[in-house]
């Protein structure tokens, strides 16, 4: 079956650290990937995404994310965390059908 | 407008009731989704419609949800007979062309729908 996991439904970070969200999927055909992040009472924002081509993606606000298919992982990073960083992010992918399939999510947290 | 629009942006209904909830997609997108949010949970596809036609509705829970867009640009999804179950943030998203992947989904800010 389909399906996007997100581990860590909550992740903590100092400012200026490291953000490391983790991303996988399961498919048997070439997906389409996603990252949104998500502000209180917002609606959904795109980071970025993969579609075809190379496999390291840039982002806005810093992000990046880098397809790996041996691992089916698709995990977002952002060098030094800000404080403005702090939201709920989702991945999502489209398996081919139109429709996007979305990750529980995952809250980061910066702290001080 | 700029941005995808829905309204009401909140919603409280008692159990039984039937709700209405709008979605004003970007002029000139083609592809419109909606999507349902619980608590805590990513958001899960409920239908797709490509300008008037709903091209993919095997995500709609129960035969009490029902959408349309009659004219190729805003859409109403339905929910009649209100269960707590329902209680969920609804989001709408809208897309250039297709659905496909190369085409980034705009979403809106949400209904949040509350089910006393």
């Amino acid at each position: 079956a389909q399906s996007v996991t997100q581990l860590g439904s909550h992740v903590s970070v100092s400012e200026g650290a490291l953000v490391l969200l983790r991303c996988n999927y399961s498919s048997s055909v070439p997906p389409y990937l996603f990252w949104y992040v998500q502000y209180p009472n917002q609606g959904l924002q795109l980071l970025l995404k993969y579609t075809t081509g190379a496999t390291l993606v840039k982002g806005i606000n810093g992000f990046e994310a880098e397809f790996k298919k041996s691992e089916t992982s698709f995990h977002l990073t952002k060098p030094s965390a800000h404080m403005s960083d702090a939201a709920e992010y989702f991945c999502a992918v489209d398996f081919g059908n139109e429709k996007l399939t979305f990750g529980t999510g995952t809250r980061l947290t910066i702290i001080p | 407008g700029a941005g995808v629009s829905q309204s009401p942006r909140y919603k409280v209904a008692k159990r039984g009731q039937d709700v209405a909830l709008r979605c004003d997609p970007i002029s000139g997108h083609v592809s419109l989704f909606w999507y349902q949010q619980a608590l805590g949970q990513g958001p899960e596809f409920l239908t797709y419609f490509q300008n008037e036609a709903q091209l993919d509705k095997s995500g709609l829970p129960s035969d009490r949800f029902f959408a349309e867009r009659p004219e190729g640009s805003v859409s109403t999804l339905k929910i009649q007979r209100t269960q707590q179950e329902d209680s969920a943030v609804y989001l709408c998203a809208s897309s250039h062309l297709s659905g496909h992947g190369f085409d980034e989904q705009y979403f809106g800010p949400g209904t949040r729908l509350t089910v006393t």
